[in-house]
């Protein structure tokens, strides 16, 4: 079952915005880690948030997590169109052993 | 150091048949996951296996099944196929077991079921 739900569903920009996607889930956890999938491939590791931590940048990403809010919101700055891409959070729920993955946000990023 | 490779890449199979997928986790990581990923369902959780044991089993039939070997690369079956296991189905690798760590994604094998 699904436990993040990303927002918005479907995002585009152009080359050098800025874009920020967003996740909210339900459950208390440890950590939230964001995923990118280019089309059809396979996912590729961005960054791990702990619960305990606020805030995460990583070269032109900044994650940011409210867990009395449960949401995560994650933003890529200066944009390039080797961005465009779908962008997963998933959480490691307190009490599982597995990631729960959301429903993605596809980015397109117009050159 | 390779990544994650996953065989075959693409399998078209029928009804009723079975099919095995094959995971070779990055070198050193003992920790193997797998995951069917659709356009309806999302990226769901199969199961995870660790030195050979199964950590952890995600809400599928008991026609999805794993296991491990001992250098650490893992097969999945599944058996009796339906045309809703048409998927995309990655695994994943971590050196630890457990939520709490990054993991490394292979390609995906695309499994079409006519």
């Amino acid at each position: 079952s699904q436990q993040g739900e990303e927002d918005p569903q479907a995002l585009s920009i152009q080359e050098g915005e800025n874009a920020t996607m967003n996740c909210s889930y339900k459950t208390s956890i440890n950590n939230l880690q964001w995923y990118r999938q280019n089309s059809g491939r396979g996912l590729v590791h961005l960054i791990l948030i702990r619960s305990n931590e606020r805030e995460k940048h990583s070269g032109r990403l900044r994650v940011t997590l409210d867990t009395s809010k449960k949401s995560s919101s994650l933003l890529i700055t200066a944009s390039r169109a080797a961005d465009t891409a779908s962008y997963f959070c998933a959480t490691g729920d307190t009490g599982r052993r597995a990631l729960t993955f959301g429903s993605g946000t596809r980015l397109q990023v117009q050159p | 150091k390779a990544g994650v490779t996953q065989t075959p890449r693409y399998l078209i199979k029928t009804r009723g048949q079975q099919v095995t997928l094959s995971c070779s986790p990055i070198s050193g990581h003992r920790s193997v996951s797998w995951y069917q990923q659709t356009p309806g369902q999302g990226l769901q959780f199969l199961f995870e296996y660790f030195s050979e044991t199964q950590r952890n089993k995600g809400n599928f039939p008991g026609r999805f099944s794993g296991r491990q070997f001992s250098n650490s690369r893992s097969e999945m079956n599944v058996s009796t196929l339906e045309l809703g296991d048409s998927a995309l189905y990655l695994c994943a690798s971590s050196f630890k077991t457990g939520q709490d760590n990054e993991q490394f994604f292979g390609p995906g094998t695309r499994l079409t079921v006519l």
